[in-house]
């Protein structure tokens, strides 16, 4: 089955851009993943899912600050003009036929 | 919008079993989606539990399988969750979540469910 990596944390200055990443493992870096962004104290959010072409579909209501890419076995989240409301846990998601599995999460401070 | 909430006891004792519900607004339970429950230990990441598929169609975590159910009621357009044989690392948030087609795209709120004599 498919494993997602995630750095455990990652630090930008309010108004600047951040870049997250989520690494797939060998075998599947074709594979599809999802963003979800969790503020603390609530439940998961559904930001984005990004495809190994590098093309992205945003859920309702996501900022236009928020934007996904690909390269190899790597998606990424980028977040530009950061605002404090971003400091959060960033997960990433993959799936098969009969399996999901997340990162361990990436918590971002917002400096 | 299809809305989520989760329901169902704050507490378990050890060695009892686990039920929740999660009860599904502003859709129907029988679109060709895949309802799911995710977990999340204090301080900790998420962890998919499972999902069932609205044909009845079911999927777990290998490292559950043994101890889960997950059904669906389509009189009540709710589906619900029963682990069975908890410890005191069963103790988390419990989200219920859909996905249409791919990711997860809409979350319940989560409701804590803790583990103890």
């Amino acid at each position: 089955q498919p494993v997602v990596t995630q750095s455990s944390s990652a630090s930008a200055s309010l108004g600047s851009s951040v870049k997250l990443t989520c690494t797939l493992s060998s075998g599947h870096s074709s594979y599809i993943i999802a963003w979800h962004q969790q503020q603390p104290g609530k439940a998961p959010r559904y930001l984005m899912k990004v495809e190994n072409s590098g093309s992205y579909n945003k859920g309702s209501g996501v900022p236009d600050r928020f934007s996904g890419s690909s390269a190899g076995a790597d998606r990424y989240l980028t977040i530009s003009n950061l605002q404090f409301e971003d400091e959060a846990d960033y997960y990433c998601e993959t799936w098969d036929s009969s399996t999901r599995v997340f990162g361990g999460g990436t918590k971002l401070s917002v400096l | 919008q299809v809305q989520l909430q989760e329901s169902g006891p704050g507490l378990v004792k050890p060695s009892g079993t686990l039920s929740l519900t999660c009860a599904v607004s502003g859709g129907s339970i029988r679109i060709s989606n895949w309802w799911s429950w995710v977990r999340q230990p204090p301080g900790k990441g998420l962890e998919w539990i499972g999902e069932v598929h609205h044909t009845g169609s079911t999927s777990y975590n290998p490292s559950l399988k043994s101890r889960v159910a997950i059904s669906l009621d389509n009189s009540k357009n709710q589906f619900s969750l029963r682990l069975s044989s908890v410890t005191a690392a069963d103790t988390a948030v419990y989200f219920c979540a859909t996905a249409a087609a791919g990711p997860f795209d809409h979350w319940g709120q989560g409701t804590l469910v803790t583990v103890s004599p």
